[in-house]
């Protein structure tokens, strides 16, 4: 019934490690996103995906790496992590990628990196 | 570029109390604005949206219209309960850019 799910839901892991993140809708949306929120809660948009194709990119460091093999999963891979990178990761989705559209949240992953 | 801005702090009211969080932005073209919610442990949830100007959102008491002469997106609800106590984000869409505001922690205490 989960309509979109993030695996794993905590992550705690040394400095310098390369990890994943796994996310998956099943609402039949074409778009994907993937946010960082930080320990004062501010949301900030890394990806996007719309069927598969990369859309939005912003500023953010090449050790992240999204990869989306298909219209409903899109995973995050983090190389060298770093300290600074520890927060908490949402998964959304959205019909498409028209300004309409609400998106769909997944629970979050909460990284932390010691 | 796209951007969103929320009244600063946290906001602790009374239960039954009147709320308003405000709201502005700044945009090319014309966005559509969204309220999220984000109770504590979980994922943001759609609260409301509008999609033009002059529009007003509304979903559980909580309403916003869409003002763009002043560019705002304010939200309100005339009587909260304990159960409002979230994180409130404003947002927009437009022209393939996302901007989220910086959140307002709500506490209703009873």
């Amino acid at each position: 019934d989960t309509a979109v799910s993030q695996t794993p839901k905590y992550l705690v892991t040394q400095m310098g490690n390369d990890k994943s993140i796994k996310c998956e809708q099943n609402l039949g949306h074409d778009t994907m996103y993937w946010y960082k929120q930080d320990s004062k809660k501010f949301l900030k948009i890394m990806f996007s995906y719309n069927n598969k194709e990369l859309i939005i990119n912003e500023t953010v460091p090449n050790r992240f790496s999204p990869k989306s093999p298909d219209k409903a999963h899109l995973n995050l891979h983090i190389n060298s992590l770093e300290l600074g990178d520890s927060a908490v990761y949402f998964c959304a989705s959205s019909q498409d990628s028209g300004i309409y559209n609400e998106q769909f949240f997944g629970p979050g992953t909460r990284l932390t990196v010691l | 570029g796209n951007s969103v801005t929320q009244m600063e702090g946290p906001v602790t009211l009374s239960e039954e109390a009147f709320l308003t969080i405000n709201c502005t932005y700044t945009a090319t073209g014309y966005p559509s604005l969204f309220w999220y919610v984000q109770y504590p442990g979980e994922g943001l949830q759609l609260l409301l949206k509008a999609t033009k100007a002059d529009d007003k959102g509304s979903n559980k008491g909580f309403e916003a219209t869409y003002r763009k002469e002043t560019t705002s997106f304010h939200l309100e609800k005339g009587s909260v309960q304990v159960s409002d106590s979230a994180v409130y984000f404003c947002a927009l869409k437009g022209n393939n850019r996302l901007a989220f505001g910086k959140g307002n922690q709500v506490v209703v205490i009873p």
